[in-house]
């Protein structure tokens, strides 16, 4: 089974902070996501990586950068915290190919105060 | 740009009966559909994927079809247990160099199984 693994379940932390959002994957995936879950807006892919060192922008990159020095992690990282930044993360990974399902980790719920 | 509807926004059925979730969407140039539950507070879990070159998937209880041409796809789920109860949410993929590789997600259906 795949696993996907996310450094925190619940965090909250300051305006300003710079925040780093950690994910772990055990299948050796290629690809890996980051997007944000809203009430009302649904999910929304934030960045993505297909490989080590790469990254493509998704639907809303602004105010968030990425980082994926190995290729079993992924980190989204929150360089000023803002409180419309408060919301769900999840963290997704995805083999390579086209005809592969993306699996999803528990999430993190941040709150920025 | 696509866009994917899932309707009813939510439903409440009694135990034992059978129901469908529909999903529908703008670009009917997919790679495939995916479809997820999520309970409270969790992140998602697949259920199923179809490819655009299939009509439909089973697994278990669980019967999800593909109409590509019309953009709609259905989740039937048979003999309903309250243990169902969850969001259930569509996802379509583009094909490569059609945008951002990720999926493009339904606002979901919440249902309810009353005992």
């Amino acid at each position: 089974d795949v696993k996907v693994t996310q450094s925190s379940r619940y965090l909250v932390k300051r305006t300003g902070e710079k925040v780093f959002l950690e994910c772990v994957q055990d299948m050796d995936h290629e690809n890996m996501f980051w997007y944000r879950q809203d009430p009302g807006l649904g999910l929304r892919l934030i960045y993505f990586s297909y490989d080590v060192k790469m990254k493509e922008k998704g639907d809303i990159p602004e105010g968030y950068s990425v980082s994926r020095e190995k290729k079993e992690r992924f980190s989204l990282i929150l360089e000023s915290a803002s409180t419309n930044q408060t919301s769900m993360y999840l963290c997704a990974t995805r083999g390579s190919g086209g005809y592969n399902e993306q699996f999803f980790g528990p999430g993190t719920r941040l709150t920025v105060l | 740009k696509q866009e994917v509807t899932q309707i009813p926004a939510a439903l409440s059925v009694p135990e034992g009966e059978n129901l469908v979730l529909n999903c529908s969407f703008t670009d009917s140039a997919i790679y495939n559909l995916q479809w997820f539950r999520q309970d409270p507070g969790k992140g998602l879990t697949s259920l199923l994927l179809i490819q655009s070159s299939q009509r439909e998937q089973t697994s278990g209880r669980l019967n999800a079809s593909l109409d590509k041409s019309s953009g709609r796809s259905t989740l039937y789920i048979a003999a309903s247990q309250p243990g169902d109860s969850a969001t259930y949410l569509c996802a379509v993929r583009v094909p490569p160099g059609g945008g951002a590789d990720g999926l493009t997600f339904g606002k979901g259906t919440h249902l309810i199984i009353q005992p």
